[in-house]
């Protein structure tokens, strides 16, 4: 069965520090993986959105990037954290329809 | 975009009672879930149903995409059904702003 795996759970980092937030996905190929991220409330917000390797669709311009060099590897990467960049991520995948959600990295910048 | 609207934004049902969520969007989809977050933060898929009705156990959904609207039906809630609850369309899952339900004993 396919799983996702999202690490890590919970991070505190400076302001100004960089950032590498790693999703895995198990047991499927050629997935569209996607980075979403709550902030204080409820919205959920699509960050960054990927149908294959190396192919990266941002759907916000912002501080992060990411990058998928693996098909079933997605990364999300700062240089410099901003405390605006705290949040919850979560990564998602799918194949063909429904989505599923890893277990998210509560983000928090200091 | 598509806009995607979830009414009420809160609830608080006594146990046991029933509740109705609904969605809204503003054109026609080929996609449409429902997720349950629990206190800790997960999504947990409850359904996958760009038409029609679905059950399972005390939940039910229904879509009506002709009209652009989902529900979401709870039974004989309980307090582990307390959450947000989000309805979220398309193949880049645009989410709405979600349903918070409290369930009290």
């Amino acid at each position: 069965s396919q799983t996702i795996h999202q690490w890590p759970a919970t991070l505190v980092q400076p302001v100004g520090s960089p950032l590498s937030l790693e999703c895995t996905v198990e047991g499927t190929s050629n997935p569209n993986l996607y980075w979403y991220r709550q902030a204080a409330g409820r919205g959920l917000q699509l960050l960054f959105y990927s149908v294959g390797i190396g192919q990266i669709s941002s759907e916000v311009p912002q501080n992060l990037s990411a990058s998928r060099p693996q098909d079933r590897q997605f990364i999300l990467s700062s240089k410099k954290l901003l405390l605006s960049d705290s949040g919850f991520y979560l990564c998602a995948w799918s194949v063909q329809s429904e989505a599923f959600f890893g277990q998210g990295t509560r983000l928090t910048v200091v | 975009g598509i806009q995607v609207e979830q009414s009420p934004p809160d609830l608080i049902l006594q146990e046991g009672a029933n509740s109705t969520l609904r969605c809204n969007f503003s054109d026609s989809v080929n996609n449409l879930q429902w997720f349950h977050q629990n206190p800790w933060g997960q999504l947990i898929n409850l359904f996958y149903i760009p038409s029609g009705t679905k059950q399972n156990g005390r939940l039910s959904a229904t879509t009506v995409a002709t009209e652009r609207y989902s529900l979401l039906y709870i039974s004989s809630s309980q307090t582990t059904d307390s959450g947000v609850y989000f309805c979220a369309v398309e193949g880049k899952l645009i989410f709405g702003q979600g349903t918070e339900l409290s369930v009290k004993p």
